[in-house]
């Protein structure tokens, strides 16, 4: 098993450019979601799917969509970069969205917005 | 809404010392707990978590958390620090009411001195 698997690992957008962040996962876990992550912030919910065909918005939701055609892929697409979207971006699964079931991450995304 | 903090962006113990890393959280539903782990360039590992049952949780690498409701804690020990132990340790908090949606800790840096 690969887990959960994240490309590109860096990305340098300029300012007005938009993107995709791509996330696969090879559990079958029915639950994903997107986090970025600030020095000092923790990590901040984005969106997150509890199945195909099902996205919600997290705590900080603007600038970003997502769609969950698939199982597997949850695609994170940034619609017109900003410099405040500079970050680092995980993407994270569980078997199920029940509570108790933990994430398993991927590697992160560093993403730079000149 | 749901809150984790972490008391201390900063802890820096001596190899062999003991590791304590704080965290509360604010909660009226009984709550999900996990602790994660990060090391550089890496994704968030789980640690260990709790859901119910023995409010003395074990994890990976010798550390352990206990659960205590009458405080709202969840405190991330291990007897003996290792060189190898410095990293990001998360705290996380998720509820059956919310989708699974966890909500982090702002991090607690640990740095392990020879």
């Amino acid at each position: 098993n690969a887990g959960v698997t994240q490309t590109p690992k860096f990305q340098v957008l300029k300012t007005g450019q938009s993107m995709t962040l791509q996330c696969a996962q090879d559990m079958n876990h029915e639950y994903m979601s997107w986090y970025r992550q600030d020095p000092g912030m923790g990590l901040r919910l984005i969106h997150y799917s509890v199945g195909a065909g099902i996205t919600d918005q997290g705590e900080v939701p603007n600038g970003y969509n997502v769609s969950r055609s698939t199982t597997e892929d949850f695609p994170l697409r940034l619609l017109s970069a900003a410099p405040s979207q500079t970050s680092v971006y995980f993407c994270a699964s569980s078997l199920t969205w029940v509570g108790n079931s933990p994430l398993h991450f991927g590697n992160g995304t560093r993403l730079t917005v000149t | 809404a749901q809150s984790v903090t972490q008391l201390g962006s900063h802890v820096s113990v001596s190899e062999g010392a003991l590791v304590l890393l704080r965290c509360n959280y604010s909660s009226s539903v009984p709550p999900y707990l996990f602790w994660y782990v990060q090391y550089p360039n890496q994704g968030l590992q789980l640690l260990l978590k709790y859901t119910t049952g023995a409010t003395l949780v074990k994890g990976i690498n010798g550390f352990e958390a206990e659960f205590k409701k009458s405080e709202t804690s969840f405190h991330l020990t291990k007897p003996s620090a290792h060189m190898s132990d410095a990293a990001e340790y998360f705290c996380a908090v998720t509820y059956n009411t919310n989708a699974g949606k966890s909500t982090f800790g702002d991090g607690t840096t640990l740095t392990v001195k020879p």
